[in-house]
């Protein structure tokens, strides 16, 4: 049952380009989505987050788009940097009493100096 | 920043043998989770806590998981008879509200079941 799809295991950018990632759901009751980053023995790490009711938020470098009829989510990196190889999760939740986040599969991202 | 902790950061066991994973949750943090990772797979949903109690439990947390909270500070797993296939990385996280905040996750406990 993969509520939240991320249907690119890895991607390999040149530093100061930028890095997309994308992200894919089914569930519709989901309304808030998360990017986790995550290093090797690391647990993961918040990055960014966007509510259903935007399609746009943007912290620094990093912007996710949401485009809710494609149920589809897209996390920008601008200008990429070595420092941000690393394994990034799509993450999404559905208002549920605990707010459980329900995790996409990842997708390792390598910047290439 | 406050972080979660968890021990040990490395657990062995044999197959049949109970284990327990301990966490150290922020400490004004009220809800509390337990998230594992096998390898190269997604990272799953266990089990939500909340007041003293499960909020939540995934089809994953049967009867050989329970979760505890002994002493208003840490925060544990324990597996009774493990499997093989509990061989994974367990993640504890915790937040402050119930709302739409953002997880804190723990760096994990790598569980190995021979």
């Amino acid at each position: 049952d993969q509520q939240v799809k991320q249907n690119s295991p890895s991607l390999s950018v040149q530093e100061g380009r930028i890095s997309i990632l994308n992200c894919d759901y089914t569930n519709s009751m989901f309304d808030y989505f998360l990017w986790y980053k995550k290093y090797p023995a690391e647990g993961p790490t918040f990055l960014i987050s966007i509510s259903s009711i935007k399609d746009k938020n943007e912290d620094g470098r990093f912007t996710v788009f949401l485009n809710k009829s494609a149920k589809h989510l897209s996390l920008h990196i601008v200008p990429s940097q070595p420092g941000d190889s690393a394994v990034y999760f799509c993450a999404a939740s559905a208002g549920s009493a605990t707010n459980k986040l329900i995790f996409g599969t990842g997708t390792l991202l390598a910047v290439q100096p | 920043e406050p972080e979660v902790t968890q021990t040990p950061s490395h657990q062995v066991t044999q197959m049949g043998q109970e284990v327990i994973l301990r966490c150290v949750p922020i400490s004004n943090h009220l809800y509390f989770y337990w998230y594992r990772q096998i390898l190269g797979q997604k990272v799953e949903f266990l089990v939500s806590f909340y007041n003293n109690e499960i909020s939540e439990k995934s089809e994953i947390f049967d009867d050989q998981f329970s979760v505890e909270r002994p002493d208003g500070s840490n925060f544990t797993l324990k597996i009774r008879s493990t499997k093989l296939e509990d061989s994974a990385m367990y993640f504890c996280a915790s937040r402050m509200t119930g709302g739409h905040e953002k997880l804190f996750f723990g760096s994990g406990t790598q569980l190995s079941v021979l």
